[in-house]
């Protein structure tokens, strides 16, 4: 029943590690987004898609890769993890009535 | 790009009382939503409204775009109504959203 769901909730790995975040909505939209709200609470884009083509690239380091495999899915693939890119990041999804939001990934590099 | 600012920054309040929360934005905008950020992190969406005012609930909104403004209204709050409250706005459906730092709303009992 979720519209927007992300997995895992939560992720604690060791510096220099790979690790994946999965998102999935059945809301049927076009377009989907990576967002990343840092320690202070402020969100800022990171990627979007719209019908599995990569829209935005908000100067992202390049270890960080999303995937889509099709429009109701953006994985997120982070290489080589550095301390600061523990944040939460979350998924969503748009109409032009408006965005929905996944419940977040909690992500913790040690 | 587009800015968004939001006031006041933190807001504690008793039980029951009313407050008003303000976000301004630098430009024109497509679309513009208010969300909730519950103490367990998710981002609740409460309103879109890119003109004019909605209520549902204790809560309602009203956006003035000509004059770059929207205010979002607690009445009665209670402490579920604890959290992060965020505005965030497009400038063109499906674009991205860009957000306000948000006001941080501490409700005593």
């Amino acid at each position: 029943d979720t519209a927007v769901s992300q997995t895992p909730k939560y992720l604690v790995t060791q510096m220099g590690n790979d690790k994946s975040i999965k998102c999935e909505q059945n809301l049927g939209h076009d377009t989907m987004y990576w967002y990343k709200q840092d320690s202070k609470k402020f969100l800022k884009i990171m990627f979007s898609y719209n019908n599995k083509e990569l829209i935005i690239n908000e100067t992202v380091p390049n270890r960080f890769s999303p995937k889509s495999p099709d429009k109701a899915h953006l994985n997120l693939h982070i290489n080589s993890l550095e301390l600061g890119d523990s944040a939460v990041y979350f998924c969503a999804s748009s109409t032009r009535f408006g965005y929905t939001f996944g419940s977040g990934t909690r992500l913790t590099v040690v | 790009g587009i800015q968004v600012e939001q006031s006041p920054p933190d807001l504690i309040l008793q039980e029951g009382a009313n407050s008003t929360l303000r976000c301004n934005f630098s430009d024109s905008v497509n679309n513009l939503q208010w969300f909730h950020q519950n103490p367990w992190g998710q981002l609740i969406n409460l309103f879109y409204i890119p003109s004019g005012t909605k209520q549902n609930g204790r809560l309602s909104a009203t956006t003035v775009a000509t004059e770059r403004y929207s205010l979002l209204y607690i009445s009665s709050s209670q402490t579920t109504d604890s959290g992060v409250y965020f505005c965030a706005v497009d400038q063109a459906a499906g674009n991205k959203l860009t957000f306000g730092g948000g006001t941080r709303v501490l409700v005593k009992p």
